[in-house]
């Protein structure tokens, strides 16, 4: 079964303190695979999408890597503000079937204290 | 530059009761997609609708149906609620030949 899994299920850090949420994924014929941040009672902010095994993005504090089997998003000196949960989703083509929908995985929740 | 629009925020229904929900896709984007989020979970795919057609849909029964209008806003539907409907229904829009998505804020749905 195609599968997406995000761990931590649960991050604390102390502001300043570095880490990295992890994304695996199963499904073959991968088109893109995305970031996403979601605060409360709201829909997902879109943050990066990555497209092939070796590809970094940046945003600020974030940056977002590829491989063939994982990504991982790395938080660099965070903030309270970035207290939200992060979502991993992956678009993948397995005989034309799955093209177009988002598979997400649970999420994982990070909390910054100050 | 108005985003993806939700209506209602909020919703209490009856079990048993019928539900329709609307999103206005953000300005340019053609293609709606419908995703159920439990509490604690990450989005489930419902459905996609490119061209007022229904283009793809996940493992969700007959009770769900959706439509697209002439102007790419889009209506889900449910019928006969079950207190397992219970979710943040949210709507995602983008270009038929884009990779990238962007979500409304949801409309809550609660089943008593």
């Amino acid at each position: 079964e195609d599968q997406v899994t995000q761990s931590p299920e649960a991050l604390r850090l102390q502001e300043g303190e570095s880490s990295s949420l992890n994304c695996s994924y199963t499904v073959s014929g991968l088109r893109g695979l995305f970031w996403y941040r979601q605060d409360p009672g709201k829909g997902p902010e879109f943050l990066f999408t990555l497209y092939s095994a070796g590809e970094e993005k940046e945003k600020e504090r974030l940056k977002a890597t590829l491989t063939k089997k994982e990504s991982f998003l790395h938080i660099t000196a965070p903030k309270p503000e970035d207290s939200a949960t992060y979502l991993c989703a992956v678009q993948y083509n397995a005989g034309g079937t799955s093209y177009g929908k988002l598979t997400f995985g649970q999420g994982t929740i990070l909390t910054v204290h100050p | 530059d108005a985003g993806v629009t939700q209506s209602p925020t909020h919703l209490i229904k009856t079990r048993g009761q019928q539900v329709t929900l609307r999103c206005s896709p953000k300005s340019g984007h053609d293609t709606v997609s419908w995703y159920q989020q439990a509490l604690g979970q990450g989005p489930q795919f419902i459905f996609q609708y490119y061209e007022e057609e229904e283009r793809q849909r996940g493992n969700f029964p007959d009770r769900f149906s959706g439509h697209q209008f002439p102007n790419y806003s889009s209506e889900l539907n449910v019928n006969a609620l079950l207190l397992g409907d219970s979710a943040l229904y949210l709507c995602a829009s983008s270009l038929w030949s884009n990779y990238g998505y962007t979500f409304g804020s949801g409309t809550r749905l609660t089943v008593v």
